[in-house]
């Protein structure tokens, strides 16, 4: 079975600071693919990245980065120099393959205190 | 923009009176998605539709239909709001790769519903 864990519910961080949000999964498929999505307080679900199982290079744009490590299960993400406007729910993703749905995580809550 | 559009963003209505929301796409995507979302909780999946094909969850109440009328709207209708539908609902889309795959899902902005 699919599964997505995102261990922490909510933290903050101070402005300008670093800030890595974990993602853990679970699949059977080789093939599959991870998501990571922002919702900020107005609701919408913003796309962030979308990762295949065969890809795992670090992906960085701009003040964001992705570690996608198949060792480990784990698809994290990392915001440098955090920003107020980063304050959102991020929710880590799965899509198998021959499946049309994915699977989020809770979500981690970030506050980011100016 | 291409983009997904949703109407009302936010929706009140009475506790048993019918009510639609409605999703309409730029992109020319022919999967489309319903979500529900409760607050500090993951969206959960309604149904999905590939073109007119209607694809239900095991666990979504009768009381929720949905429609597809073309490839660039679809509607949610609950026949009998109660109280615990007071939710926001989310439209996404995504292109179809073949074999029952899906890209990418592509979210609206979403309606936040109140049931009083």
């Amino acid at each position: 079975a699919q599964k997505v864990t995102q261990a922490q519910t909510e933290i903050s961080v101070v402005e300008k600071e670093d800030v890595t949000l974990d993602c853990v999964y679970e699949t059977r498929d080789t093939t599959y693919y991870l998501f990571w999505y922002k919702q900020p307080p107005s609701g919408e679900l913003v796309f962030l990245i979308r990762r295949n199982s065969f890809d795992e290079q670090n992906e960085i744009s701009g003040r964001y980065s992705w570690n996608f490590q198949k060792s480990t299960s784990s698809f994290n993400f990392t915001i440098t120099a955090s920003q107020v406007v980063d304050s959102a729910v991020y929710f880590c993703a799965l899509s198998e393959a021959r499946d049309d749905k994915i699977i989020f995580g809770k979500g981690t809550r970030l506050h980011i205190l100016p | 923009d291409a983009m997904v559009i949703q109407n009302p963003r936010y929706q009140v209505t009475q506790f048993g009176k019918p009510v639609t929301l409605s999703c309409s796409q730029t992109l020319n995507h022919n999967v489309m998605y319903w979500y529900q979302q409760k607050s500090s909780q993951a969206p959960k999946l309604l149904f999905h539709y590939y073109d007119k094909d209607f694809n239900n969850e095991a666990d979504t109440p009768d009381n929720f239909q949905s429609r597809r009328p073309n490839t660039s709207f679809c509607f949610l209708d609950i026949r009998s709001p109660g109280l615990g539908d007071a939710a926001m609902y989310l439209c996404a889309t995504s292109r179809d790769l073949g074999s029952r795959r899906s890209d990418t899902q592509y979210f609206g902005p979403g309606t936040r519903l109140t049931v009083l």
